[in-house]
């Protein structure tokens, strides 16, 4: 199994402002996913952070919003950019290894916009 | 579009009953299904995974697939308090990117 850790496990940000939201696992990956998740609603997936490379954003999310590192196997970052109140959500980190279906999630990042 | 429909909940049960989650699919070459509990305030865990069409068991759980229905359902048996949380059913499609699509989730409660 993996272990996965954010940091902020939570942040209060004003309007306008950019959170960087870092992601770690303890093994290496393949997968490293970012989603969010509203209040009483399901996991929204953001995009797949690829190693080296662009992140594979999902339909209704976009880089300059979003924009995602993945410096290496087992580290990834999401920033939260030009904030507004309807980005509160909790934030979170997933990683599976090629082959495996298990999907592993770390604790969250829980964001609230003012 | 692929979805994955859950009935919200709340669900209670009392304490040492049989607790009867279900999930419905519509993409009909999903190969893979997954239950993950998730506590209020935490990340969401794995508990069952199935692949074939019957049941699967693993202790108090037990996980049903029917393909033919588009169905899957997660059976807990003797509910304790501790089983309290909301279980999210997520499915995969073979052949595309191993992502599953996660439903939304049926808040489950346990009453002593």
């Amino acid at each position: 199994s993996a272990v996965i850790s954010q940091k902020p496990s939570r942040d209060i940000c004003q309007r306008g402002t950019s959170l960087t939201i870092q992601c770690q696992v303890d093994s290496q990956v393949t997968m490293m996913f970012w989603y969010r998740q509203q209040p009483g609603q399901s996991l929204t997936l953001i995009a797949t952070a690829n190693q080296g490379s662009e992140a594979t954003y999902e339909s209704g999310f976009v880089i300059d919003k979003f924009p995602i590192s993945r410096p290496n196997l087992t580290f990834s970052t999401l920033t939260v950019s030009n904030m507004s109140p309807e980005d509160s959500s909790i934030y979170l980190c997933s990683s599976k290894t090629s082959g495996a279906d298990t999907q592993y999630f770390g604790p969250g990042t829980r964001l609230t916009v003012l | 579009q692929k979805e994955v429909e859950q009935n919200s909940g709340p669900l209670s049960v009392p304490e040492g009953a049989i607790a009867s989650l279900n999930c419905t699919y519509s993409d009909r070459v999903s190969q893979s299904f997954f239950w993950y509990r998730q506590y209020s305030g935490k990340s969401p865990e794995l508990i069952m995974s199935i692949y074939s069409n019957g049941d699967k068991e693993d202790g108090r759980f037990t996980a049903q697939l029917n393909k033919a229905s588009q169905y899957v359902s997660l059976l807990i048996r003797d509910s304790q308090p501790s089983d309290s949380a909301t279980y999210l059913c997520a499915v995969n499609t073979a052949g595309g990117s191993y992502i599953p699509t996660f439903g939304r989730g049926t808040s489950l409660i346990v009453h002593p």
